[in-house]
């Protein structure tokens, strides 16, 4: 596609629900980055992918959050039992060489856990 | 510690008149350097960048920064401010290294009257 999609743009979901949100990367791109963005707040990473692998998941909160990438392109990211703290919007981006040369950013899920 | 500190939260400049929005950064390798805009239910859009080189980089829209490490500040700087440019903005640091995530400011919004 022409950019990074993210769907659902709008997520509500009852605490102790659990919830995906997908990130279709711009064709082509290898690297595929998850942010979480707080109110107030700028954008946390979470995880990494390069190609179908998660290089980087050291900035997943807790054990409740997990990512997957298993055809290399389109992403997933997994909460389980959520927590009204884990209301955000959440930022996908990808870049063609996984370098920082440029990370396009998808408009984002905003997820409200009531 | 890694960190980006945007000092201001936000900002109100007449439109016309010029801009600059702060930026300084902690960071143990060499940093790459970003500016990104957020419009309201956008996604981050990148402004400019710098890697090396010509310590003043141009963006797009009139935007530019200047790298000073000295002072390791990144700040962004607009001669004539317009209306549309009304946003939030982000200043992040990150490293060539492929797969490094990028660390975000807080963000300053801007707001521009008339």
């Amino acid at each position: 596609g022409a950019g990074v999609s993210q769907t659902p743009s709008n997520k509500v979901t009852e605490k102790g629900k659990y919830v995906e949100l997908r990130c279709d990367p711009i064709s082509g791109h290898t690297a595929l980055y998850w942010y979480r963005q707080s109110l107030g707040q700028g954008p946390e990473f979470l995880i990494y992918f390069q190609g179908t692998g998660a290089a980087d998941d050291s900035g997943l909160p807790n054990d409740r959050f997990f990512a997957v990438r298993p055809e290399g392109s389109v992403s997933t990211l997994k909460i389980q039992r959520t927590e009204r703290g884990d209301s955000a919007v959440y930022l996908c981006a990808s870049s063609s060489q996984g370098t920082n040369t440029e990370a396009f950013f998808g408009q984002g899920t905003r997820l409200t856990v009531v | 510690a890694q960190s980006v500190t945007q000092p201001d939260i936000h900002i109100t400049v007449s439109e016309g008149a010029s801009l600059e929005l702060r930026c300084n950064y902690s960071y143990g390798a060499t940093p790459y350097l970003f500016w990104y805009v957020q419009s309201p239910g956008q996604g981050l859009q990148l402004l400019l960048k710098y890697f090396s080189g010509d310590t003043l980089v141009q963006g797009i829209k009139g935007f530019e920064a200047e790298f000073k490490r000295s002072q390791s500040s990144f700040n962004l700087r607009k001669p004539s401010v317009h209306w549309s440019d009304a946003a939030e903005y982000f200043c992040a640091v990150g490293a060539e290294q492929a797969g490094t995530a990028l660390i975000f400011g807080k963000g300053t919004t801007l707001s521009v009257s008339s």
